[in-house]
Formats: structure tokens, C-alpha cells, sequence
């Protein structure tokens, strides 16, 4: 079974950057879309962009102005960066697989990182 | 965006009942639509993808149905592992969108 482990930093000033990686222990990294969904406190889930193989990306329109995904194929990893933080950040960040391979359009996630809780405060 | 909307918010059952959370999206999704269990501390877990086919290791007492803009999941036969919150989310377009969440509370 795959796994994705995600790791960060916890704690931002506002109008920092967050940033976060999701590494992936299978060599299918290259053959998947990879996913970055957030939860505020107590609410529901917001999907913040996708990468493909190819380091194509989607971005959620609302937060489009503020955030990178990347790949880096070598080390089986993706990484999230969203710049000028505010409290409105403050949520429980995750990484996910898009379920189908090679996938060319939005997909459901079948497998996900554990979370990491970013907490934005002065 | 697409908006999805469930219903109810919160629902109250008991062990052994049969459970409906309906899900209807603001255009036309085909049957891309999936439901998540998430319990609390953990990341969301797939049960059904496009909108009827459940997951690999998921018990057969979920069941989903539904195409276009109405959708339900069913739990017949409810268990004490089952009390957590259900989401629906489509993949029909960018962005993909989520329902706000429906909280199964043992009765």
C-alpha cells in the first residue's frame, strides 16, 4: 500500500510563507496527479491545486494568487507553497493521490498524507 | 465553482439502522462524484467513487447511488465503526469541490 508522508513547518507569522512536502514510497510517483486539501479548524474540506506528471498544475481560483505545487521527480516528492499568510490559513493541510493513472482531468483521492496542522498567528 | 450541498448536517441513528446522506450539486456532474468517511484526527477516507462504485476494502454495506445532480450514500445496517462525518465531493471540473459534511451522531 502506498503511503504519503508530509512534513512542515507548524507555526507562521502572518504574511509569511507556508511550505510543505509530501514524499510518496512507490516508484508509481511519475504515473499519478498529486493533490494539496486543507481544513480549517471544526470545518470542511477546500481543495487548494493538483500536479501532474509532467509538473502541470491546477490551482483553486481562490487561492491561485498565493500558491506554487512542485515536483521533484527525483525524491519522490511534491511540495506546497502558499505566501502571505493570514489566520484565514489556519488549518489542517493534507496531501492526497488522485486515484487514476495518467489521469487528465479532476479525480477523487484514494490515498492520503496524515496532515500536518499549520497554525497561523502573530 | 460547483457548488455541492448535503443534507443532513448532522444525523442521528442507532447500530443496525439503514442510513441515507443525500448530496445534490449545483450543475451537472455525470457520476463523478465520490463520498469520504473522516474520523476525528484522521485525514478522509474513500469509500465510493463515481458515485456507485466502492472502494477496495470497503465494507458492502455502503452503498452509493445516483447520477447528474442528485446523489445519496446508504449504510444499511449501521455499525459503531460507522459514527464519523461523511463528505461528497465532485471531480466532474477544476475545481474540484467538496459538500460541507454530514456528522453521523449515535443516537
Amino acid at each position: 500500500q502506498v503511503q504519503l508522508q508530509q512534513w512542515g513547518a507548524g507555526l507562521l507569522r502572518p504574511s509569511e510563507t507556508l511550505s510543505l512536502t509530501c514524499s510518496v514510497d512507490d516508484e508509481s510517483f511519475r504515473a499519478y496527479c498529486w493533490s494539496w486539501i486543507r481544513q480549517a479548524p471544526g470545518k470542511g474540506l477546500e481543495w487548494i491545486g493538483d500536479i501532474n506528471e509532467n509538473a502541470g498544475t491546477n490551482y483553486n481560483p481562490s487561492l491561485k494568487s498565493r500558491v506554487t505545487i512542485s515536483l521533484h521527480t527525483s525524491k519522490n516528492q511534491f511540495s506546497l507553497r502558499l505566501n502571505s499568510v493570514t489566520a484565514a490559513d489556519t488549518a489542517i493541510y493534507y496531501c492526497a493521490r488522485e486515484k487514476l493513472e495518467m489521469a487528465t482531468k479532476p479525480d477523487a483521492f484514494d490515498i492520503w498524507g496524515q496532515g500536518t496542522l499549520v497554525t497561523v498567528s502573530p | 465553482d460547483i457548488q455541492m450541498t448535503q443534507s443532513p448536517s448532522t444525523l442521528s441513528a442507532s447500530v443496525g439502522d439503514r442510513v441515507t446522506i443525500t448530496c445534490r450539486a449545483s450543475q451537472f456532474i455525470s457520476t463523478w462524484l465520490g463520498w469520504y468517511q473522516q474520523k476525528p484526527g484522521k485525514a478522509p477516507k474513500l469509500l465510493i467513487y463515481q458515485a456507485s462504485t466502492l472502494e477496495s476494502g470497503v465494507p458492502s454495506r455502503f452503498s452509493g447511488s445516483g447520477s447528474g445532480t442528485e446523489f445519496t450514500l446508504t449504510i444499511s445496517g449501521l455499525q459503531p465503526d460507522d459514527f464519523a462525518t461523511y463528505y461528497c465531493q465532485q471531480y466532474n471540473s477544476y475545481p474540484n469541490t467538496f459538500g460541507q459534511g454530514t456528522k453521523l451522531e449515535i443516537k
